[in-house]
């Protein structure tokens, strides 16, 4: 059972670049979510999923877009990379909003 | 405004040296208080959920507790392995997740 899968694991970018990180889940969660977690700053929602078909902002969206492919697929798209985006990124997901969440392993992105 | 705050920021203690570690929350009605470790490189990695004050949860040397203010991770006799970054968040009444910014725990053999 993989739980939640996160690619690539590491990953950079020059300055006006685009990415997809892709995420995976194969627990049958409803709720899927993007962080980024920087030194002194914790975890920080970018944005997320409550169900499928559903996509909201969470409390730093600016710069990401996202798509909910289907149940399992959560992908987190940067249009034109700048490098105060540089962080980790984590895909978590949970049954439901309110519930605990499982996360993936993390995406390093460095932009230079 | 909600959040979570946690403290202290870092802690080391010596093996079988019990301590807690404290999380504040102001959380417009509270769904969920969660606690979370972190590894160096990886992921979150899911602890407790507790929903309402007075609840209590244990997991081998851990114990977490809720009130209405707060919530403690009381670590018992600690051993090396147990130094992670322990993280606490809470859901409020939109299913507003807010992270606190996590305690660092090392724990000297």
């Amino acid at each position: 059972n993989a739980g939640v899968t996160q690619t690539p694991k590491f990953q950079v970018l020059k300055t006006g670049q685009s990415m997809t990180l892709q995420c995976a889940q194969d627990m049958n969660h409803n709720s899927m979510y993007w962080y980024r977690q920087d030194p002194g700053m914790g975890l920080r929602l970018i944005y997320y999923s409550a169900s499928e078909g559903t996509t909201d902002k969470g409390e730093v969206p600016n710069g990401y877009n996202v798509s909910r492919l289907n149940k399992r697929e959560f992908s987190l798209r940067l249009e034109s990379a700048a490098p105060s985006q540089t962080s980790v990124y984590f895909c978590a997901s949970s049954e439901a909003l309110y519930t605990e969440a499982f996360f993936g392993q993390g995406t390093r992105l460095t932009v230079v | 405004e909600d959040q979570v705050t946690q403290s202290p920021e870092a802690l080391r203690l010596q093996e079988g040296e019990s301590s807690s570690l404290n999380c504040s929350y102001t959380v417009s009605g509270l769904r969920g208080l969660f606690w979370y470790r972190q590894d160096p490189g990886k992921g979150p990695e899911f602890l407790f959920t507790l929903y309402s004050a007075g609840e209590e949860k244990e997991k081998e040397r851990l114990k977490a507790t809720l009130t209405k203010k707060e919530s403690f991770l009381h670590i018992t006799a600690p051993k090396p392995e147990d130094s992670a970054t322990y993280l606490c968040a809470a859901t409020n009444r939109d299913d507003k997740i807010i992270f606190g910014k996590g305690t660092r725990l090392h724990i000297l053999p």
